[in-house]
């Protein structure tokens, strides 16, 4: 069981370069995240999903895409990098159903993307 | 909007108990997590509270009021391994389904 895994764990971007990130979980949980997390601000929610083929945006969604086309997956897509989307990406995980709503959220490693 | 607080840094001596405190205040409420995260790596769960009172896990509890907007993350027997940053996050009913809202996190630090 790998749990949550993402990928690339580091990259650097110019600005203007797009990129895409994997996450995949091995859990068959229903909600997947996407978190970002600097310095004094905390995890902050940029979408998020509660099935396959679902999407709902968080708190910072602008300048970030996702799609959900299998469960197991979610993708977090940097269409135009800007300097301000310098930071440590989480995704998450959690399980879900009708008579237990969401429990803990497992979390991945993170990818440390840094834009110049 | 959601508000959450909780101290920045803290520190304490190996052995010792420390408190950490969080308040909130939100809309929607429907329960209340600690995570725990050491520098570099990921958060992972310590303790859940969705009604009042004291859930206790081991060295590590967690107390809710819910009329007052205000949990705490009680440590016992502190090790120099539990230095890390300790977030609280509360969940929140949304139109789209429960999402977490997370405090910036509290640094602890403990020493011999």
């Amino acid at each position: 069981n790998a749990g949550v895994t993402q990928t690339p764990k580091f990259r650097v971007l110019k600005t203007g370069q797009s990129m895409t990130l994997l996450c995949a979980q091995d859990m068959n949980h229903e909600y997947m995240y996407w978190y970002r997390q600097d310095p004094g601000m905390g995890l902050r929610l940029i979408h998020y999903s509660v099935g396959e083929g679902t999407t709902a945006k968080g708190e910072v969604p602008d300048g970030y895409n996702v799609s959900r086309l299998k469960k197991q997956n979610f993708l977090l897509g940097l269409e135009s990098a800007a300097p301000s989307q310098t930071s440590v990406y989480f995704c998450a995980s959690s399980y879900s159903t009708f008579r237990m709503p969401q429990r803990e959220q497992y979390f991945g490693p993170g990818t440390r993307l840094t834009v110049t | 909007g959601q508000n959450i607080d909780q101290p920045t840094e803290m520190t304490a001596t190996e052995g010792a108990i420390v408190q950490i405190n969080c308040t909130y205040q939100t809309s929607g409420f429907n329960g209340l997590f600690w995570y725990q995260q050491h520098a570099g790596e990921a958060p992972t769960f310590l303790s859940y509270n969705v009604l009042d009172g004291l859930e206790e896990k081991g060295r590590f509890s967690s107390f809710l009021s819910r009329s007052k907007g205000y949990s705490y993350l009680l440590l016992k027997e502190l090790q120099m391994k539990d230095s890390a940053s300790y977030l609280c996050a509360v969940r929140i009913i949304t139109g789209g389904g429960n999402k977490l809202t997370f405090g910036t996190g509290t640094q602890l630090k403990v020493e011999l």
